[in-house]
């Protein structure tokens, strides 16, 4: 069976500091990748999304970038961090079937 | 641009009664929709898709029904549970962005015993 991982569950880091999040898929190759946001009040927001190792899509312009250095890992990244970056960070999955699957999330608060 | 709005936006009932969530979109050449259910602080749990072909799904307690051609979709939860409680969200998948979801902002369920 499919699992999606995510860490670290929780990261409190102050404004201006770097960022990495990851998130790797098991039990599945080639799937589609996604980078959500939930901020506070807002619905889940696409970040970024990947079709394949190296591909990378933005759908947001933000201080936020993403890289597929292998099948099933998923990085999210920043050089400096915002306030407004706070927010429930989820990597989510999709492979041939119609369904997509979330992990448990991020909570990033940025101080 | 797909916009996605689920009401209400909070909703408490007692336990036993049967309820029903709304969602409406407001571009109607999705693919599917997906409802899915958090729990505070979690990622979210697939509930049930429905194809755009399919009039209606069922899981349970659950049932799920789209109608595209008027951009509406409703979650009914029979029997409701205090185990129920959660946030449920109504999501749709497009043609582009590959493939991602467009959310609604949920409606955030209280079941009280």
């Amino acid at each position: 069976s499919q699992t999606i991982h995510q860490w670290p569950a929780t990261l409190v880091q102050p404004v201006g500091s770097p960022l990495s999040l990851e998130c790797t898929v098991e039990g599945t190759s080639n799937p589609n990748l996604y980078w959500y946001r939930q901020a506070a009040g807002r619905g889940l927001q696409l970040l970024f999304y990947s079709v394949g190792i190296g591909q990378i899509s933005s759908e947001v312009p933000q201080n936020l970038s993403a890289s597929r250095p292998q099948d099933r890992q998923f990085i999210l990244s920043s050089k400096k961090l915002l306030l407004s970056d706070s927010g429930f960070y989820l990597c989510a999955w999709r492979f041939g079937g119609y369904e997509q699957y979330f992990g448990p999330g991020t909570r990033l608060t940025v101080t | 641009k797909q916009e996605v709005t689920q009401i209400p936006a909070a909703l408490s009932v007692p336990e036993g009664e049967n309820l029903v969530l709304n969602c409406s979109f407001t571009d109607s050449a999705i693919y599917n929709l997906q409802w899915f259910r958090q729990d505070p602080g979690k990622g979210l749990t697939s509930l049930l898709l429905i194809q755009s072909s399919q009039r209606e799904q069922t899981s349970g307690r659950l049932n799920a029904s789209l109608d595209k051609s008027s951009g509406r979709s409703t979650l009914y939860i029979a029997a409701s549970q205090p185990g129920d409680s959660a946030t449920y969200l109504c999501a749709v998948r497009g043609s582009n962005s590959g493939y991602a979801l467009n959310f609604g902002k949920g409606t955030s369920l209280l079941v009280t015993p």
